[in-house]
């Protein structure tokens, strides 16, 4: 069975700065698929990142780039010149390659202070 | 990108009846939808796979005569919370795959979400 584990249930920022989320996994498979996914207050789930673990280079989407080790099996998120509208919940996630079930990890609660 | 549309959003009921809620792809065909439960700051659980034209998938714990799922068409899935209590209240999400692309992704679509409470 796959785990997910995000060890840092809160944090928070100053606007503009940048800001690192931790997630680690464990899984026995070679091919599969880690996300990051943001619940804003609307609790609507929005895709913010992916990386495929057979791609060494890590994904990048604007502000938001991940750091994949999949020796060490860690994946964090970080967001560069935060800004309000990214405060939310940040789950990290992890899929077998061919089977879309999820499986979340407890989740971060991110604040940008203004 | 794909949408998925639940309804209704929220839902007040009596103890002792039973809620409907739909989950749709409103630009896509969905043969596997997913249904979860996420508890006040908590993370999402996987309650079930609901699988077009069978019968759905029920994650270890989850009471399948409890929570009725129907995949009835490829753009429709309903979860039904049978004879609904207290301990049921809570948000229900749904998600699915669009799987009309020739790339597979593994990103899943999720629907707004469904706040059940039971009084």
């Amino acid at each position: 069975a796959q785990t997910v584990t995000q060890s840092q249930p809160e944090m928070s920022v100053q606007e503009a700065e940048t800001v690192t989320l931790s997630c680690t996994y464990d899984t026995s498979e070679s091919n599969y698929y880690l996300f990051w996914y943001k619940q804003p207050p609307s609790r609507q789930m929005i895709l913010v990142i992916r990386q495929e673990a057979y791609k060494q280079q890590n994904a990048t989407e604007n502000r938001f780039s991940v750091n994949f080790q999949k020796a060490a099996k860690s994946f964090s998120l970080k967001i560069s010149d935060s800004q309000l509208g990214d405060t939310a919940m940040y789950f990290c996630a992890f899929s077998i390659f061919g089977n879309e079930k999820l499986t979340f990890g407890t989740g971060t609660r991110l604040t940008i202070i203004p | 990108g794909a949408v998925v549309s639940q309804h209704p959003s929220r839902v007040i009921c009596k103890s002792g009846t039973s809620v409907k809620i739909e989950c749709r792809s409103l630009d896509f065909q969905a043969t596997t939808m997913f249904w979860y439960r996420q508890f006040p700051k908590q993370s999402l659980m996987l309650m079930a796979t609901s699988n077009e034209g069978s019968k759905a998938t029920y994650e270890q714990g989850v009471e399948k005569d409890k929570f009725l799922i129907n995949h009835a068409s490829l753009t429709l899935s309903t979860l039904t919370v049978t004879s609904a209590h207290p301990e049921d209240s809570s948000f229900y999400i749904c998600s699915a795959r669009d799987a009309s692309g020739s790339d597979y992704t593994g990103e899943l679509f999720f629907g707004e979400g469904s706040r059940l409470t039971v009084l």
